[in-house]
């Protein structure tokens, strides 16, 4: 059975970092791309990035490229969203997704929750 | 990376039938046949509904349909029962990563 969970959400100030862990089972890690969709309160999905198979593609949406990093490691299983900068606009349940390998998610973590405030 | 065009809410009575609209560009829907459907019920993680367009993961049931038309794909419920109650979301491959619709509330009255 395929799980994802998803780790590291706290309250942070604004212009703070942090990093998000999400830890995968169930399923050959190192075969499949993944990613971190984010959702505000009351609001919807946004997409925030994603990593290939080996690492070596990186993509990341407008709103948090520059300031988020996202890396994984293959002999641990893990994914991981080094966010820096941050804003009140990243409070967001952040997911992490395992991608089927045509651009659609079967499989997510049951998120971690991210607040930034003062 | 715009977000695809959702009403953001639809509603219909038990037993009736439901369509859900998201409006894209020919940068995504438009241009490939990777539109996904997710429906998510509050407090729940998105759950898979429909993927390239049009196909059914295992689980999932027949009344739900999915097809496109130019820059607009679409998700049509039939038979509406209480537990489709939830958001929708639609989801597009947009050339670099995926780009996600608004999302849909369903009343199902």
């Amino acid at each position: 059975e395929v799980q994802l969970v998803e780790s590291g959400g706290v309250v942070v100030q604004p212009g703070g970092s942090l990093r998000l862990s999400c830890a995968a089972s169930g399923f050959t890690f190192d075969d499949y791309t993944m990613h971190w969709v984010r959702q505000a309160p009351g609001k919807g999905l946004e997409w925030v990035s994603l990593i290939s198979w080996d690492g070596g593609s990186t993509y990341y949406a407008d709103s948090v490229k520059g300031r988020f990093t996202i890396s994984r490691d293959n002999s641990k299983n893990s994914l991981y969203l080094q966010m820096n900068s941050l804003r009140t606009e990243d409070t967001a349940l952040y997911y992490c997704a395992k991608d089927t390998g045509e651009w659609y998610f079967q499989h997510w973590g049951q998120g971690t929750l991210v607040t930034v405030s003062s | 990376q715009s977000a695809l065009t959702q009403p953001a809410s639809v509603s219909g009575s038990p037993g009736q039938s439901i369509t859900i609209s998201c409006t894209g560009t020919s940068s995504d829907v438009g241009s490939y046949n990777l539109v996904s459907w997710y429906q998510q019920h509050p407090g729940k993680a998105p759950k898979l509904m429909i993927y390239e367009g049009s196909k059914r993961p295992s689980g999932v049931s027949n009344r739900f349909s999915g097809s496109k038309s130019g820059n607009t794909a679409s998700l049509t419920i039939s038979g509406l029962q209480a537990e489709d109650e939830a958001d929708y979301y639609c989801c597009s491959y947009a050339g670099v990563g995926v780009v996600f619709g608004g999302g849909t509330k369903l009343t199902v009255l």
